[in-house]
């Protein structure tokens, strides 16, 4: 069926990097771009990015630049999301968001990162 | 970055009473391909968002019909007909015209009395 399955979860170090991956089924993965979306323990969403699967281009949140870096694999249908130079303030759940003419319809079920020394 | 507004942050309605949110955004959301980019989605407890209305008044697919969106420019509404008890969860408008620079409200938590 349709879905985005997402990694486990993972605990790093401050000035560590991070790696998600959000892996695509159910519909041909270079029809749609993905966002990447983030949510602070009790707080509320924070747009990171957006990738195109199909060219590879992005488009990342002025907060990010330079620390985030979204790539993609078409040959397994998956988008990853890297974001190094951890400090606290990055322990969140990561979420991928498909965009269908700007519908966010399908989301992963999220990666819960921990930053903790 | 355009910033959103929402109000009240939290609301306990009794099932079966209506509810209404407002989200407000410091920019027109009135993109000049005629489209307004003013979304609401709903968190449910543990669970990533789901999409309510997008372009303001459009139900998504699946969405139930007491969910309405109204709006335009910069003053936006998600009203509940009849609240029921899966409708609990935190609620966001987000604006998408302002690439690469979308933004959501803070959210409005929503209980049942």
């Amino acid at each position: 069926q349709v879905q985005l399955v997402q990694s486990g979860a993972e605990v790093k170090k401050p000035g560590a990097s991070v790696k998600v991956s959000c892996k695509a089924s159910g519909y041909t993965f270079t029809s749609y771009y993905m966002h990447w979306v983030r949510q602070a323990p009790g707080q509320g969403l924070e747009w990171m990015g957006i990738i195109n699967p199909s060219g590879g281009s992005t488009s990342y949140a002025q907060k990010f630049q330079g620390r985030v870096t979204m790539t993609r694999d078409t040959s397994t249908s998956t988008v990853y999301m890297e974001l190094s130079s951890l400090r606290s303030e990055d322990t969140a759940v990561y979420y991928c968001a498909r965009d269908d003419s700007s519908c966010w319809g399908l989301w992963g079920r999220g990666t819960l990162v921990t930053v903790s020394s | 970055d355009i910033v959103m507004t929402q109000t009240p942050l939290s609301l306990s309605v009794t099932p079966g009473q209506p509810a209404s949110i407002s989200c407000k955004s410091s920019q027109s959301l009135l993109h000049s391909d005629g489209k307004t980019y003013l979304y609401w989605y709903l968190q449910k407890p543990g669970q990533p968002p789901q999409l309510l209305i997008y372009e303001v008044s459009n139900r998504f697919s699946g969405v139930p019909d007491r969910f309405s969106g109204s709006g335009s420019g910069t003053d936006f509404t998600l009203k509940i007909s009849r609240v029921e008890a899966e409708d609990v969860g935190v609620y966001y408008c987000m604006q998408s015209i302002q690439l690469p620079s979308i933004t959501f409200g803070q959210g409005t938590r929503l209980e049942i009395k």
